[in-house]
């Protein structure tokens, strides 16, 4: 079975683009989850969908950042204007419902520059 | 608050030695515990958790992990280190207000030399 696919793997671009992060999670999961991995802060949880409702987006750090989950299959995660701070690690994870184990993409490895 | 400590930043084994990871926690009520892997480049793989049950709970990859209520510690181990085992270990804990939310150890490095 296929698993998270997150896409782009790498990402890199000037301060102030927008930057759109895509995930397609893995069928017949209804949790969805955007987390950013950076040396400083570690793992930290940006959103959570469930059955394609955004539940908790208390980790957004700003308004610039945006995520929707238009169906179960598909999600994106969107940061307009991009900033150099923005630079870390994304990853997208799903699970089978919320309180199960959590199956992680390979993650947008994203540079502003 | 609730939280979970990673006491070591990196640990060094060398192959075919026994290797343990170590994690302890801070929660109310009775924790939901997980370990999970990530190797370079890659996202971070399940590799085990307690819910309730048997304290020793084995997961993928021959490793184990040793849940001690008495002591707040859920600590990963194996009893034979592989050079393949080099990687990111992180503990997390289910925040206990909620279903979905989990709290991430801070991570430890392993290291199994040749």
């Amino acid at each position: 079975d296929a698993g998270v696919i997150q896409s782009p793997r790498h990402e890199v671009t000037e301060m102030g683009q927008e930057v759109t992060l895509r995930c397609k999670p893995i069928s017949g999961h209804n949790s969805l989850f955007w987390y950013r991995q950076t040396m400083m802060r570690g793992l930290e949880l940006l959103i959570y969908f469930n059955n394609n409702v955004p539940i908790d987006d208390s980790g957004m750090p700003e308004d610039r950042f945006s995520a929707k989950m238009p169906n179960a299959s598909f999600s994106t995660l969107k940061i307009q204007p991009s900033e150099p701070r923005d630079s870390a690690v994304y990853f997208c994870a799903s699970s089978f419902v919320s309180n199960q184990p959590q199956h992680f993409g390979d993650g947008t490895r994203l540079s502003i520059l | 608050a609730q939280s979970v400590a990673q006491p070591e930043d990196q640990v060094n084994v060398a192959e075919g030695n026994p290797l343990t990871v170590k994690c302890t926690y801070s929660v109310s009520g009775n924790p939901y515990l997980f370990w999970y892997v990530q190797y370079p480049n890659r996202g971070l793989q399940f590799l085990l958790k307690y819910i309730t049950g048997d304290n020793l709970v084995k997961g993928s990859y021959g490793f184990e992990a040793e849940f001690n209520k008495s002591q707040t510690s859920f600590h990963l181990k194996k009893p034979s280190a592989l050079v393949s085992d080099s990687a990111l270990y992180f503990c997390a804990v289910r925040d206990m207000g909620s279903n979905y939310q989990l709290i991430w150890g801070a991570g430890t490095k392993l290291i199994i030399k040749p």
